[in-house]
């Protein structure tokens, strides 16, 4: 268990529609990132947090957005779904703003139909 | 930013046997380069990692190797077992941002 929480674990709904998936980071990171994972695409990054700021960006598009609260849980906000977005989506956090190992948890499967 | 590749894509090996994946990295200036694993229905989960100033890392059955002159690293797992079947991705971080690039990805599979 890499202490890194996210929920839902499935999430099913309808092109058009906005959701929001949840990140609790482990104990004691700081840092927060968000990653894509699709089939033909691998791991793509696409934004980072430290301590409430926004820290990194990736090839993260418009209709997305995140944000981090002071208890440092994230969410990411997905909107005008459309069928491409259906994917894996994992949050991973590390101690440091500067690299160093990453803690992925079980990521949120979206499904866009 | 950083480009890493990864080969190769899939790898089926006899249990007891050695696995190798390799990957390339782009950015000279990289200086941490992790190894993940991904079980089905999992997140990827760090299993070694290696620092510019060394040349080799082992944890019991896995190790890495880097070569910093031609940007290149490699897992390598020895007698592997079943449950060693999984993807496996490298990673390595641009040093403008820090954020890891990771590689396409390597099916292992380990038959019985």
């Amino acid at each position: 268990d890499s202490g890194v929480t996210q929920t839902p674990k499935h999430l099913i709904t309808a092109t058009g529609q906005r959701v929001t998936l949840r990140c609790s980071p482990r104990s004691g990171d700081l840092s927060v990132y968000w990653y894509q994972q699709s089939l033909d695409q691998g791991l793509q990054f696409l934004i980072q947090y430290y301590n409430g700021e926004e820290r990194a960006k990736g090839n993260i598009l418009e209709r997305f957005s995140a944000q981090q609260f002071p208890d440092l849980h994230s969410e990411l906000n997905l909107s005008s779904l459309e069928l491409g977005d259906s994917a894996l989506y994992f949050c991973a956090s590390s101690v440091a703003p500067n690299g160093g190992p990453l803690h992925f948890g079980n990521g949120t499967r979206l499904t866009v139909t | 930013g950083e480009n890493v590749e990864q080969h190769p894509s899939t790898l089926s090996v006899q249990e007891g046997d050695s696995a190798v994946i390799k990957c390339t990295y782009s950015d000279s200036a990289s200086n941490y380069f992790p190894w993940y694993k991904q079980e089905l229905g999992k997140g990827p989960q760090l299993i070694i990692d290696i620092r510019s100033n060394v040349g080799e890392k082992k944890d019991q059955r896995i190790a890495v190797t880097l070569n910093k002159t031609a940007k290149h690293f490699s897992l390598h797992i020895t007698e592997t077992q079943p449950e060693d079947s999984a993807v496996y991705f490298c990673a390595a971080p641009s040093t403008n941002d820090y954020k890891l690039s990771f590689g396409a990805g390597t099916t292992v599979t380990v038959r019985a």
